[in-house]
């Protein structure tokens, strides 16, 4: 099974340009998330959803943008990509609370 | 949300056990503990979750205190493979088991394993 699949495996990207980094999932689950992943700061969680048609706000979710128009995609917009959202991004799905969540295995994004 | 406090590093040998503490001194009646770890350069990983009863996979145990203030993650016999990040994580469920329980990670326990 593919579980869930990240696109692109890296990227660098000129500053003031827009970017959408895909994250497909082939496990029907509702949960979805985004986190950007920093030298010494850890996983960050950008913005989730619950279920399709939903999303809602991280911790840090200025200047990314989601939608959620089926189950299986959960794709992440830079709408104007700046120097400090160069990055790892990792996405994830689950069902309930009480479940694994699985993760992609990350885009590198290098804003430059 | 809860938070969980993890030891910055902890070092093993190979094929020893390791525990592997976390403090969750908050934690509610419907949190779950989560652990998971990450290897380098790869995506987070699920190792083993728990609610009030002890549990074990073919990974690990998870030891949870009487009072689920703390818990403990147990490699039986550590690996090289086992070398990684190790993230203690509380997600909150409802009563009705409907809540998805944001993941929210800390910075984790560096786990070295030496040959």
């Amino acid at each position: 099974t593919a579980g869930i699949t990240q696109a692109p495996t890296s990227q660098i990207l000129a500053a003031g340009r827009s970017m959408t980094l895909r994250c497909t999932q082939d496990m029907r689950h509702n949960a979805m998330y985004w986190y950007r992943q920093d030298l010494g700061l850890g996983l960050r969680l950008i913005h989730y959803s619950n279920t399709a048609g939903t999303t809602g706000k991280g911790e840090v979710p200025d200047g990314y943008s989601v939608s959620r128009a089926n189950t299986d995609d959960f794709p992440l917009t830079l709408a104007s990509a700046v120097p400090s959202q160069t990055s790892v991004y990792f996405c994830a799905s689950s069902t309930r609370a009480h479940t694994e969540a699985f993760f992609g295995q990350g885009t590198r994004l290098t804003v430059v | 949300d809860a938070k969980t406090t993890q030891p910055n590093s902890m070092e093993s040998n190979e094929e020893e056990p390791v525990h592997l503490p976390c403090n969750h001194s908050t934690i509610s009646g419907t949190d779950y503990i989560h652990w998971y770890r990450q290897l380098p350069s790869q995506g987070p990983e699920y190792v083993i979750h728990g609610l009030t009863s002890n549990v074990n996979n073919r990974m690990a145990s998870l030891a949870i205190a009487e009072d689920r203030k703390s818990s403990t993650l147990i490699l039986h016999r550590a690996t090289l493979r086992d070398a990684a990040v190790y993230y203690c994580i509380l997600r909150r469920a409802n009563a009705g088991g409907t809540s998805y329980g944001k993941l929210t990670f800390g910075q984790g326990t560096i786990l070295t394993v030496h040959p």
